[in-house]
């Protein structure tokens, strides 16, 4: 069974930087793409982030490129998200959500839980 | 990377069949089959229920169905039932490399 934890998520002020975690099992993690996704709240789903199965292809949402660095340690099964001079408007749940196949062009088909990062002076 | 554009809400009685549009532009929907649905209950993680416009998930529920024309993708749920009530998100990949959600439409099953 795929599951995927986020973690890291907190309250930190306006300008800070945060890293937010996600661990992975049940699926062999070096095999597929993995992406970021948050939910401000009462609001819709944003894409943030994709990486590749073996980090050569990352993009980035507009609105976070420049600030947000994707990466992920295959031999830890884990996916990062670096988050440096947030902003009020970065506050969400955060979702890591495996891909379908090793590409980023690969569309998200399961998700975590999510992580609530709250961004507030 | 404008989001894509769906209804803000839909409904129908219970049996009723039901669409939910997704418009986007020739840069992503009407260029790329990779057009991926997801349902969202209230407090609940999204779930997949539509991958690359027309495809379920193995073992997933014969009433919801995908298409696109054009620029525009497009959800039905046949056999409307009461546990349909969620939150329905489109996906599409970019001709910049990246993905677009759409705002998200409700279902109210009357």
């Amino acid at each position: 069974e795929v599951q995927l934890v986020e973690s890291g998520g907190g309250l930190v002020q306006p300008g800070r930087s945060l890293r937010l975690s996600c661990a992975a099992s049940g699926f062999t993690f070096d095999d597929y793409a993995m992406h970021w996704v948050r939910q401000a709240p009462g609001k819709g789903l944003e894409w943030v982030s994709v990486i590749s199965w073996n980090s050569g292809s990352i993009g980035y949402a507009d609105s976070v490129k420049g600030r947000f660095t994707i990466s992920r340690d295959n031999a830890k099964n884990s996916l990062y998200l670096q988050m440096k001079s947030l902003r009020p408007e970065d506050m969400a749940l955060y979702y890591c959500a495996k891909s379908f196949c090793g590409s980023a062009s690969c569309f998200p088909d399961y998700w975590g839980q999510g992580t609530l990062v709250t961004v507030s002076s | 990377q404008s989001a894509l554009t769906q209804p803000a809400s839909v409904s129908g009685s219970p049996g009723q069949s039901i669409t939910i549009s997704c418009t986007g532009t020739s840069s992503d929907v009407g260029s790329y089959n990779l057009v991926s649905w997801y349902l969202q209950h209230p407090g609940k993680a999204p779930k997949l229920i539509i991958s690359e416009g027309t495809q379920r998930p193995s073992g997933f529920s014969h009433r919801f169905s995908g298409s696109k024309s054009g620029n525009t993708a497009s959800l039905t749920i046949s056999g409307l039932q009461a546990e349909d009530e969620a939150d329905y998100y489109c996906c599409s990949y970019t001709s910049s490399d990246t993905w677009v959600f759409g705002g998200g439409t409700k279902l109210t099953v009357l």
